[in-house]
This record gives C-alpha cells, structure tokens and sequence, in this order.
C-alpha cells in the first residue's frame, strides 16, 4: 500500500491564482481530513469527509474548497490564494481513530 | 473533545528513558488519549493509544493514570531519530467525529548524545 500521497510536494503561487492540491489513500478508508500547519504550531483542521459524497467544515475552511466523489479522492481547492494561505498543508485518512498522514505539500504564495 | 497540557521542550539522553507527560484533568469517560509525533515537517505519525488501562507497543507504552486525569508517553531507550514535536490529544472514537483531531502544540523532544 502507498498509504496517503499527496501532490505537489511544493508549489509557490501569486496572490489571486488558484489551484488543487491533491490527496489520494488506496487504504479503502472512509474518513479523511485536510489540515495546515503554520511554522511554529500545531494542526488546524480545515475540512473533512466521512465518506464519498459528504464533507464538513473544520476550524479554518474559509478561502478552501473541498470535495469527495471517490473513497480514494479528497482535493483541496484554494479559490484565490492569499499570502496568509501560505502553509504546510496535510492530508490524512482515519481507520479505527487513528489518522494516517501524508507527506505535505509546502505551499508559498507570494 | 477535552483540552491537553503539554511542556513545550524536553530533553533526553540517548539510550535513556523518555517520558513525556500530558495532562487532561477535563477527560471524559468515553474519550481516549492518543500520541502523535512529527519528525521535522514530517507528517505526523501515530504512536500509541488508550483509554485507561497501560498500553504498549512496539514504539512506546502509555502510561494513565488511575482518574485519567494525566497519561505519560514513554520512550524506553530514546534514540537520535525519536527527536520530534509529540502530540498529546483526547478525543472520542466515534464515526462521526472519527476524522476531527484536535492538535495543540506539543512537546518538542531533543535527544541528544
């Protein structure tokens, strides 16, 4: 198993473009998360999914889109980057309470 | 789900125990406590967790107390690669809820020579 991947591993955008981060787990997990990590501190949720065709919104969703049409998919979509979305963004699938991360994709806007 | 304590730093020699502790004196009776840890940008990695009795597994034990009020995360012989920010979170196993965790800041670990 790949376990959670995530792509780009970086990207640097300008301030009003848009663009998809993806996310994909081949675990066959119902539940998955978007998350964004700040220098210096912890996780914040953005949005999640507790299965194909359901999310909600988590701590921080405004200025991201999401959606779920597949089990194995959970994009993440920025609308109009702002300089305050740049982040380390994190994906994550849930079994059981317990969450599998992935990678992360660095995330600079300028 | 109920808020966790944590020091900010801790230092350990390597080869020794690490302990780590959290408190969360507002833990309900249904709400488990897991251990996460983030090695350096890192995604974070599941540890361990319980809900009262000690566990252990191949990475760590978890230590909770009899009123569950505090649990400790031990390291039982620390090494270079376990320095890392480790994540004490309470939280209900439930479906609905299953993908919400709660991250503070966390304890930054450094195990050093």
């Amino acid at each position: 198993n790949a376990g959670v991947t995530q792509t780009p591993k970086f990207q640097v955008l300008k301030t009003g473009q848009s663009m998809t981060l993806q996310c994909a787990q081949d675990m066959n997990h119902e539940y998955m998360s978007w998350y964004r990590q700040d220098p210096g501190m912890g996780l914040r949720l953005i949005h999640y999914s507790v299965g194909a065709g359901i999310t909600d919104q988590g701590e921080v969703p405004n200025g991201y889109n999401v959606s779920r049409s597949t089990t194995e998919d959970f994009p993440l979509r920025l609308l109009s980057a702002a300089p305050s979305q740049t982040s380390v963004y994190f994906c994550a699938s849930t079994n059981g309470g317990r969450q599998y991360f992935g990678p992360g994709t660095r995330l600079t806007v300028l | 789900d109920a808020k966790t304590t944590q020091p900010p730093s801790m230092d350990c020699a390597e080869g020794r125990a690490a302990n780590l502790p959290c408190n969360h004196s507002t833990i309900s009776g249904n709400e488990y406590v897991y251990w996460y840890r983030q090695i350096h940008s890192q995604g974070p990695q599941y540890i361990i967790h319980g809900l009262k009795n000690n566990e252990t597994n191949e990475m760590a034990s978890l230590i909770i107390t009899e009123d569950r009020k505090s649990s400790t995360l031990i390291l039982p012989h620390a090494t270079l690669r376990d320095t890392a920010v480790y994540y004490c979170i309470v939280r209900v196993t439930s479906t609905g809820t299953a993908s919400k965790l709660t991250f503070g800041t966390g304890t930054r670990l450094q195990v050093t020579l």
